[in-house]
């Protein structure tokens, strides 16, 4: 089976401008989630989806960050403004019914820097 | 508040050595715990799953063990090899669903 689509693969942006990362899960999976991994860190949840509603998404900065998962398949997730410690690997996950029992497949990520 | 701690932070050993990872967590109710490879640029991959129940587990060269009496999870890696050069992320999920990562350790293995 295909595995989880991102892009871009990466971004250079200076800070204050706007970004934007797309995800393509697994054909088939429920639950979509975008993490942010900080360069020597685990990847920290910053939103969950099931389907095209959203599960969770308490540590999602709402000023600047925003997600939405359409139809309940691709998803995009936007950053604006984007500031300097915005600065991470992107990761997006999908799940066919929920990472408790099934697990997380990983996208390569997309690796955002803000100069 | 539920964590994970990894060590060490980071690690290097010469190929065909072993090497064990450490996962002490504080997830509370306690589902399962996973550990994952996560290869320079790429995204975490499933190594193993262990439950409450289940002492160890093996996926080829790694051996995943799991106190839940202790809340410590181990890997070990037999007979290293240069592609095993990783980070390696413990994730422990808790009965209502919430997974907390570690921040993994990195390991070296140099020829």
């Amino acid at each position: 089976e295909a595995g989880v689509a991102q892009s871009p693969r990466y971004k250079i942006i200076e800070k204050r401008q706007s970004v934007a990362f797309w995800c393509n899960p697994i054909s088939g999976h429920a639950t979509l989630y975008w993490y942010q991994q900080i360069l020597g860190q685990g990847p920290k949840l910053l939103i969950q989806f099931q389907n095209n509603g959203v599960v969770d998404d308490s540590q999602l900065p709402k000023d600047r960050f925003s997600a939405e998962r359409l139809k309940g398949v691709d998803s995009t997730l936007k950053i604006q403004p984007a500031k300097l410690e915005d600065s991470a690997v992107y990761l997006c996950a999908s799940s066919h019914g929920g990472a408790l029992h099934y697990g997380y497949t990983f996208g390569s990520g997309t690796r955002l820097t803000v100069v | 508040k539920n964590q994970v701690e990894q060590s060490p932070q980071s690690l290097i050993i010469l190929e065909g050595k072993n090497c064990t990872l450490q996962c002490n967590y504080t997830v509370s109710p306690f589902s399962n715990l996973r550990w994952y490879k996560q290869d320079t640029g790429r995204g975490p991959v499933s190594l193993t799953i262990m439950t409450f129940s289940e002492n160890t587990k093996s996926n080829g060269r790694y051996t995943a063990t799991l106190d839940a009496d202790t809340k410590q999870s181990s890997l070990h890696i037999t007979a290293s090899q240069l592609s095993d050069s990783a980070s390696y992320i413990c994730v422990v999920s808790a009965v209502e669903g919430k997974s907390t990562f570690g921040d993994g350790t990195t390991l070296t293995v140099k020829p």
